[in-house]
């Protein structure tokens, strides 16, 4: 069992709609949660991140953290044809600076 | 501020011949992290520098594998000799070591990668 589980998708969504992805870990040590955002081609970018349980807002991206469940969540809302891409959850031990365990990424289309 | 640049950006050899993978990290970034991404699956450390000191090189397989870090900044991976399971993307990332704006010390600025392909 890997210690982060993500559906590869692909996910395809028309413009404006709410898209949920999730991500489950295994690891109770998890500390530290992060989404990043891969284009085609490029490298992944920090999105967001959150420090244990709770919820942040960033505009249209909303990131969530339940613990207990170990289970994370990024919503994007209002999605628009430029948040098509690799969307990658990432975790660490908040004393680690080295070890980002990432998911295999969720593939997201967001159609016109 | 100039991202992490790698180079060169795509690269297709034939097995058995070696390569090499050139990054220049963020300015001021002391760690510098080396990862392989396969198809459809996330990032995988291969190496993690703080400054010209491999901390964490646990992942990396020795055999074929080696990194160096010169003075602390660049940093050089090299396949000798590739098979043809390595074929995959070679990403370089760097770290501040104090928090900056938008992110942590522990937030990783990635570059573009090197796609590599052996035949």
């Amino acid at each position: 069992q890997k210690e982060v589980e993500q559906d590869p998708g692909p996910l395809s969504v028309p413009e404006g709609a709410i898209v949920s992805l999730n991500c489950t870990y295994s690891n109770s040590a998890f500390q530290y949660f992060m989404w990043y955002r891969q284009y085609s081609r490029k490298g992944p970018e920090l999105l967001m991140y959150t420090y244990s349980s709770g919820n942040k807002e960033d505009g249209r991206f909303t990131a969530q953290v339940d613990k207990s469940s170990k289970y994370i969540s990024l919503f994007i809302r209002d999605s628009q044809p430029s948040d098509s891409a690799t969307y990658l959850c990432a975790m660490t031990w908040y004393s680690s600076a080295s070890k980002i365990i990432f998911g295999s990424g969720t593939r997201l289309s967001i159609r016109p | 501020e100039a991202g992490v640049v790698q180079s060169p950006r795509y690269k297709i050899i034939e097995k058995k011949q070696p390569v090499a993978f050139w990054c220049n990290p963020i300015s001021g970034h002391n760690t510098l992290y080396w990862y392989l991404q396969n198809l459809g699956q996330g990032p995988e450390l291969l190496i993690r520098y703080e400054n010209e000191e491999a901390v964490d090189d646990s992942q990396l397989p020795k055999d074929r594998f080696s990194a160096e870090r010169l003075k602390g900044v660049d940093s050089t991976l090299k396949i000798q000799p590739a098979e043809l399971g390595d074929s995959a993307v070679y990403l370089c990332a760097s770290s501040p070591s104090s928090p900056t704006s938008g992110g942590t010390q522990y937030t990783q600025y990635f570059g573009p990668g090197t796609r590599l392909t052996v035949l």
